[in-house]
């Protein structure tokens, strides 16, 4: 079964600072990846996915992920982080079986003025 | 495009009771997903439905029944309400399966029980 790990269940950074949100994937199948973002009080929303056209991935908002093989990940950055990036970042891998999504625990992104 | 609604926002259950919790999705979406969202646990899917007539456990479906009557509608059945079972619930549609297709999502219903 495939599973995905978030490192960091918290992350803080400046206002203007690098944001870097890391998840870690197993499948035994090429899989397709996906970031969401859960604003306060909200459901999640897609900011952009692999689906194995490009290794590196633009969304929304100004964030990109590189889809890294060898390291199994798909690592989350935006290079100036604003206070409007503060959410709950889950990243999801595809659930061949069930046709849906696994997800991960989710980081939290607090952004310090 | 009203996307995705859930009814209601917020409920709260007294162990034993139960309850229906309402989706639907104006987008003619062909598959929906109910998911449950516990603190740091992420989201785990409940039940899933390919299309009106057809649903699916998921990964944690137990205390919980699903029926697709219509392509717009998706209800949450909850018969006998358990502590274990307050969390916020996430129901999502999309056009098709979602292993490579944008899923999405209500605002949720945060329920708890009692």
């Amino acid at each position: 079964a495939q599973s995905v790990t978030q490192l960091g269940s918290h992350v803080s950074v400046s206002e203007g600072a690098l944001v870097l949100l890391r998840c870690n994937y197993s499948s035994s199948v090429p899989p397709y990846l996906f970031w969401y973002v859960q604003y306060p009080n909200q459901g999640l929303q897609l900011l952009l996915k692999y689906t194995s056209a490009a290794t590196l991935v633009k969304g929304i908002n100004g964030f990109e992920a590189e889809f890294k093989k060898s390291e199994t990940s798909f690592h989350l950055t935006k290079p100036s982080a604003h206070m409007s990036d503060a959410a709950e970042y889950f990243c999801a891998v595809s659930d061949t079986g069930r046709r849906a999504l696994t997800f991960g625990s989710g980081t939290r992104l607090q952004v310090q003025p | 495009n009203a996307g995705v609604t859930q009814t209601p926002k917020f409920r709260i259950l007294k162990i034993g009771q139960s309850m229906t919790l309402q989706c639907a999705q104006d987008m003619n979406h062909n598959y929906m997903y109910w998911y449950r969202q516990d603190p740091g646990m992420g989201l785990k899917l409940i039940y899933y439905s390919v299309g009106a007539g057809i649903t699916d456990k998921g990964e944690v479906p137990n205390g919980y029944n699903v029926s697709r009557s219509t392509t717009e509608d998706f209800p949450l059945r909850l018969e006998l309400a358990a502590p274990s079972q307050t969390s916020v619930y996430f129901c999502a549609s999309s056009y098709s399966w979602a292993n490579y297709n944008e899923q999405f999502f209500g605002p949720g219903t945060r329920l708890t029980v009692l």
